[in-house]
């Protein structure tokens, strides 16, 4: 069970906007560390899309956007488009086991 | 531009020794956690784990008994070795690199290369 939760699946038409969310189960309670989304794209490595909890990398347009809120993150896509259907995965920190966790991904389908 | 290059062989038989290596171009391997992180077909990301030019690491537990990282500093690569495999061990294994600093947040990745544990 993973220490990072994620809906399997979220959906949306082009030009919406759709949330997914990371809850950190109650292994980490009492700290927090930073949590990151990657977007994986069909057939290709993942790609940092937010590092601690709201920055942007450089070249990832301004419709990602991340948040932090007590034990659960969220990933905001607005004005979707086609080209960003794919697996986002949170990622994250467990003290239990001093090791570096992923959610299980959600599949993002564009309508 | 720094670039990684996961190589190695795309079958290993159960019980074997599984062994890849990464090749870091455009950049120093010094400084960085350098990390292994794999995917079974269809499923999710695993953090297999890291090590440092200075020769500190971390292993995720599930593969602590098994899993064996090192450096070569001379090459510029890193590499993985995973004993006694089986089925449950194919997946694409990504190389990948943090943010300077840092244990996570990778923002390099190789383009993965597909193990399969097979007789």
């Amino acid at each position: 069970q993973s220490v990072l939760t994620q809906p399997p699946s979220v959906s949306g038409a082009p030009g919406q906007r759709v949330i997914i969310s990371c809850t950190e189960s109650s292994s980490n309670v009492g700290a927090t560390y930073d949590v990151h989304w990657y977007q994986q794209l069909p057939e290709r490595a993942p790609k940092l899309l937010i590092y601690s909890n709201r920055n942007r990398p450089s070249g990832v347009p301004d419709r990602f956007s991340g948040s932090r809120s007590g034990t659960s993150a969220s990933l905001t896509i607005t004005a979707l488009l086609p080209e960003d259907e794919g697996d986002y995965y949170c990622q994250s920190y467990d003290s239990s086991t001093e090791s570096r966790v992923f959610g299980g991904g959600t599949r993002l389908t564009v309508l | 531009q720094v670039y990684l290059q996961e190589s190695g062989p795309g079958v290993v038989k159960p019980s074997e020794t599984l062994s890849l290596s990464c090749t870091v171009s455009g950049d120093s391997i010094g400084t960085y956690f350098w990390t292994w992180i794999r995917q079974p077909p269809g499923k999710g990301l695993e953090w297999i784990g890291y090590m440092s030019q200075s020769g500190s690491y971390m292993y995720n537990p599930s593969f602590r008994s098994r899993l064996t990282l090192s450096m070569d500093r001379s090459n510029n690569q890193f590499s993985l070795r995973l004993k006694s495999v089986t089925a449950a061990d194919t997946a694409m294994y990504f190389c990948a690199r943090p943010q300077a600093g840092r244990a996570d947040a990778f923002d390099v990745w190789g383009q993965g290369t597909m193990v399969t544990v097979t007789s």
